[in-house]
Parts: structure tokens; sequence; C-alpha cells
């Protein structure tokens, strides 16, 4: 069975800084693009950062760009996400999910498994 | 940025019900008739939400036959045959045929 267990939650003041964690189990880490989604209270799903399988290769919403960043240690199958200079916009529960991906003939491309949510609150 | 928009953004139906979704995409997401890049998600309250569908009409494994998927091209179709009592949730579509990946804003299905 597939675990994602987020950590890292908080309330923090607008200008500060967060770092979300995420454990997986029972999936190939190495082998998936890994992604952070995030939702604001009472409303729909925002998708925040995508890394590639060996992290070389990060994606950003252009709101998050140049304040966070997403990495991941494939030796401790774990992800993260670094978050500075927070607003109240950034406000929301931000999921972890495994990005499935396969190029070919046929393209699949999707968030296939996701953890629980950590809930990050921006207020002064 | 594609924006996704469903229709419509909440609807009250009784089980036993057919459900028809409507998501739209504000240009193709599709390349060929096996290159649709649309995926359909369910999320209850409090809870992540959940793969329903991929590439618009494949259902992921462990996902009841009663859901299916359609579409091309800049319009998709969630379909739910015969609602039950666990399908009262949220649904959202998604692209990801390019970044940034979006969503649509939901569509909550509501006992009526």
């Amino acid at each position: 069975e597939v675990q994602l267990v987020e950590s890292g939650g908080g309330l923090v003041q607008p200008g500060g800084s967060l770092r979300l964690s995420c454990a997986a189990s029972g999936l190939s880490f190495s082998t998936y693009w890994m992604s952070w989604v995030r939702q604001a209270p009472g409303k729909g799903l925002e998708w925040v950062a995508n890394i590639k399988q060996d992290g070389t290769e990060t994606y950003y919403l252009d709101s998050v760009k140049g304040r966070f960043t997403i990495s991941k240690d494939n030796a401790q199958n774990s992800l993260y996400l670094q978050m500075n200079s927070l607003r109240v916009e950034d406000t929301a529960v931000y999921y972890c999910a495994s990005y499935f991906t396969i190029f070919g003939v046929v393209t699949k491309e999707y968030f296939d498994n996701w953890g629980q949510g950590t809930l990050v609150t921006v207020s002064s | 940025d594609i924006q996704m928009t469903q229709s419509p953004s909440s609807l009250a139906a009784s089980v036993g019900d057919r459900v028809t979704i409507t998501c739209r995409a504000s240009q193709s997401i599709s390349t060929s008739s096996v290159r649709k890049y649309l995926n359909w998600y369910q999320q209850k309250p409090g809870k992540a939400p959940k793969l329903l569908i991929y590439t618009a009409s494949t259902l992921q494994s462990g996902v009841p036959s009663r859901f299916s998927g359609s579409g091309s091209g800049t319009e998709y179709t969630l379909t739910i045959s015969t609602l039950q009592p666990e399908d009262f949730a949220t649904y959202y579509c998604q692209q990801s045929y390019s970044l940034p990946l979006t969503f649509g804003g939901g569509t909550k299905v509501e006992i009526k």
C-alpha cells in the first residue's frame, strides 16, 4: 500500500519560512516524479511544484517561483518543500502527490497517490 | 496558462440518477485519439483527492465501472451512470498537457 505522509505545517507570520516534508512508502520513490498541490480553505486544487525522478529538473507555479524550493531525497524516500517569504495567500492545505509519467505512443501523466495534507496558515 | 472550466459548479441528484459533469479547456489538450491530457479526481470533505480517470477515459484500478470519461480537444465529460451514496463528493478535472498543471474549479455533487 502506498503511503505519503506530510508534516511540517503550522502557523507562520507573513514573510516567514516553513519546510514541509513528505515521507513515502510502498512505491518506487526514485522512479517517480513528485509534486506539491495545495488547496486554500474552501477553494479548489492548485498545483505548486514538480520535481523529476532524480531531482535534476524542477518546475513551479509562477506565484511561488523564487520563494519555494522543491527537493527530494531518494535515499530517504522523502520529498520536501522549502517555503520562504510566505504570504497570506499561501495559506492552504499542502498535499504531497506522486506524479505518474509515461512518455511514448500513449503518454500518461497524472497524480496517482496523495498524502493526507498538512495545513499551512500564514497570518499575523 | 490553460484554463479549465467545469460545469455545473454544483448539482443536486438522487441515488440512482445518471450524472454528467463537463470540463472545458481554454485550448486543445489532446494531440491525437490516444493522447488526451485530461484526468478526473474525486474529493470527499476533509480527505485527499483520489484519481478516478486518466487520459480522459481510462479508469484507474479499483474505481467502480459506473464512472466513465469521454471527450477530446477542448471538451470532456465525466459520467456516473448510477449514482451511489458514496459518490457524493466534489469532482475536479485536471490537464497535464502543459505547465502550469491546472485544475477545474470543481463540481460538488450533493444529495437531492
